[in-house]
């Protein structure tokens, strides 16, 4: 079974400054998905950014931009120019696509991620 | 328009209660999900469901059921609510059960 790791229950980072959110999972696949979901005080779970394993090049939106290293099994998160909006949970996932894998996302235990201004 | 929407948002009641959460997707999606999320942010899956599969989670008491009345709706039901069923409860659906997820609001739910 995959398992994923988020190992920073919290972060802060001064606004305008950059932090990086880490994950690790442990996969036997060769072929997934990996996400980020932000989770505001509003409860609304909100999809950061998507990679796909096969690719070689990391995933950005905007000031979000991931460092996925496939062999070390790492996929994190880096935020830039950090606002107070972002301020929030943020959960690492990963799904499967191979048809004999679970399609439903494993889930890590969150960063809570804290803006100073 | 709200892609996922849940209803009620928040919902209050009574040890031994039955009580329902509704869910619906405009997005045409084939695939629905029920999430719990307990007080220490742990998100975990409850259902997984389409029209031809339902998927359980084996670690969910019977007490829940989802029920489908059509492709749009997924609604929760659950029996003899425990306090330990307060939690945050999230709807999602997916184009195909492989596909990217969105998420509904969320439903407090809170067990006196």
């Amino acid at each position: 079974a995959q398992t994923v790791t988020q190992s920073q229950p919290e972060m802060s980072v001064q606004e305008a400054e950059t932090v990086t959110l880490s994950c690790t999972y442990d996969t036997s696949e060769s072929d997934y998905y990996l996400f980020w979901y932000k989770q505001p005080p509003s409860r609304q779970m909100i999809l950061v950014i998507r990679q796909e394993a096969y690719k070689q090049q990391n995933a950005t939106e905007n000031r979000f931009s991931v460092n996925f290293q496939k062999a070390a099994k790492s996929f994190s998160l880096k935020i830039s120019d950090s606002q107070l909006g972002d301020a929030a949970m943020y959960f690492c996932a990963y799904r499967s696509v191979s048809a004999g894998g679970s399609y439903i996302p494993t889930f890590g235990r969150g960063t809570s991620l804290i803006v100073h201004p | 328009d709200t892609a996922v929407s849940q209803t009620p948002k928040y919902l209050v009641t009574q040890m031994g209660n039955d009580k329902s959460i509704k869910c619906e997707q405009n997005l045409g999606h084939d695939t629905m999900y029920w999430y719990k999320q307990d007080s220490k942010k742990f998100l975990k899956i409850m259902f997984s469901y389409n029209n031809k599969e339902l998927i359980i989670n084996e670690t969910v008491p019977n007490r829940f059921s989802p029920k489908s009345p059509d492709k749009a709706h997924l609604n929760l039901h659950i029996n003899s609510l425990e306090l330990g069923d307060s939690a945050v409860y999230f709807c999602a659906s997916s184009q195909t059960s492989a596909g990217e997820q969105f998420f509904g609001p969320g439903t407090r739910l809170t067990v006196l």
